[in-house]
């Protein structure tokens, strides 16, 4: 999976309380991006960052946020999960623009 | 918005045979275009790039750029059973910093 580690991998949490996912890489690539995937909507963007520190909303970013402190890691947050949150969230990472990014396994959340 | 769209099928085919996946987008400045393959319950992992019109094979996979028609497309020549999953279609989003992904693709192949 080039060197991405997603945690957890699985996580069940209930209505209204905070969760952080995390993205740790190792390839030293720029970019980071958490996506989403749901049946019918295919992957959509929550937020990617291009630098430590810099960071830009995606498709899907209402309830979401995000920090990159460090080239290696990005946590996303659900600040209140809701249960339009259950989801499959995939973190990727990229050398940037028009080329490919790299998907780490995935987290499965559920909100109930 | 860059809008990738591709028919969700399933597409089935018997093994041996071509399966042909098309994948169409609304940006007629798009330059690159990606090929992911994603089995169920497992992430998408990247099966083929193109940058410029016109054909790049490799292996038994095809990619095919037509850029007046604004479709691109992945052939699979000799499909076999450990091809079915869904293949999703992607570019270089609005800001260029991310990808867009069509919705994708299932592919079946029967043995």
């Amino acid at each position: 999976d080039a060197g991405i580690t997603q945690s957890p991998r699985h996580k069940v949490t209930e209505t209204g309380t905070p969760v952080t996912l995390r993205c740790h890489q190792t390839e030293n690539h720029r970019y980071m991006y958490w996506y989403r995937q749901d049946p019918g909507h295919g992957l959509r963007l929550i937020h990617y960052s291009y630098g430590v520190k810099d960071t830009d909303k995606g498709e899907v970013s209402d309830g979401y946020s995000v920090s990159r402190s460090k080239t290696e890691d990005f946590l996303l947050t659900l600040e209140s999960a809701t249960s339009s949150q259950t989801s499959v969230y995939f973190c990727a990472i990229g050398q940037g623009a028009s080329t490919e990014a790299f998907f780490g396994q995935g987290t499965r959340l559920t909100v109930v | 918005q860059k809008e990738v769209e591709q028919n969700s099928g399933p597409l089935s085919v018997p093994e041996g045979a071509i399966a042909s996946l098309n994948c169409t987008y609304s940006d007629r400045g798009s330059q690159s275009f990606f090929w992911y393959r994603q089995y169920s319950g497992k992430s998408p992992e990247l099966i083929m790039f193109i940058y410029s019109n016109g054909d790049k094979e490799d292996g038994r996979f095809t990619a095919q750029l037509n850029k007046a028609s604004q479709y691109v497309s992945l052939l699979i020549r000799d499909s076999q059973p450990s091809d079915s999953a869904t293949y999703l279609c992607a570019l270089p989003g609005a800001g260029s910093y991310q990808l867009t992904f069509g919705k994708g693709t299932k592919l079946s192949v029967i043995p």
